[in-house]
């Protein structure tokens, strides 16, 4: 399975400032998905990064405050801009495969995540 | 609305067998998902289910039933090793994956 590169790893940020995180994958792929993962909480869909094309935001999230680049089938970065104590999550990077088994099932590969710290 | 609902916490013993439940409420239903997740570390793929019935895989297996809208994880031979998270995930009509809030397993010797 693809093996996803994230950084950073955790980070404590000020109130107002942007933090950018990076997402590096050792394969070609077309989708990218950008993750939230809030403290007992669901997984929730951020974006979606295509290659040479503006991402795709779920309801609740806007481009101005989470800007996404996707300048290659290997990269993308995730922006999260005039940070506030609520922003404080794990953000997780993640692209779609194949199982290769019967089921044909596509399922998610995940990378490490970014635990962000909002004071 | 989508709401996937599983058990918060559990706590089973070293060499038992857990079973964690979950139910759903989608629009349309293409597949149910289970995945595990250690502490600080990302999600893994454990299992999927598109038809009714039991997906064994090892130690694990999962059951579907789209009538209910139930899924279970079962956990054999339980390892302290198997203390994670298990997010339980739905993809509905329009191939979104919709995520429960996880099942936080303790397993204690």
């Amino acid at each position: 399975s693809a093996v996803i590169s994230q950084k950073p790893s955790r980070d404590i940020c000020q109130r107002g400032t942007s933090l950018t995180i990076q997402c590096q994958v050792d394969s070609q792929v077309t989708m990218m998905f950008w993750y939230r993962q809030q403290p007992g909480q669901s997984l929730t869909l951020i974006a979606t990064a295509n290659q040479g094309s503006e991402a795709t935001y779920e309801s609740g999230f806007v481009i101005d405050k989470f800007p996404i680049s996707r300048p290659n089938l290997t990269f993308s970065t995730l922006t999260v801009s005039n940070m506030s104590p609520e922003d404080s999550s794990i953000y997780l990077c993640s692209v779609e495969e194949e199982t290769g088994s019967s089921s044909g099932a596509n399922v998610l590969t995940f990378g490490a995540g970014s635990r962000l710290t909002v004071l | 609305g989508q709401n996937i609902d599983q058990p918060t916490e559990m706590t089973a013993t070293e060499g038992a067998i857990v079973q964690i439940n979950c139910t759903y409420q989608t629009s349309g239903f293409n597949g149910l998902f289970w995945y595990q997740q250690h502490a600080g570390e990302a999600p893994t793929f454990l299992s999927y289910n598109v038809l009714d019935g039991l997906e064994e895989k090892g130690r694990f297996s999962s059951f579907l039933s789209r009538s209910k809208g139930y899924s279970y994880l079962l956990l054999k031979e339980l390892q302290m090793k198997d203390s994670a998270s298990y997010l339980c995930a739905v993809r509905d009509s329009n191939y979104q994956l919709i995520w429960g809030a996880g099942t936080k397993l303790i397993i204690k010797p």
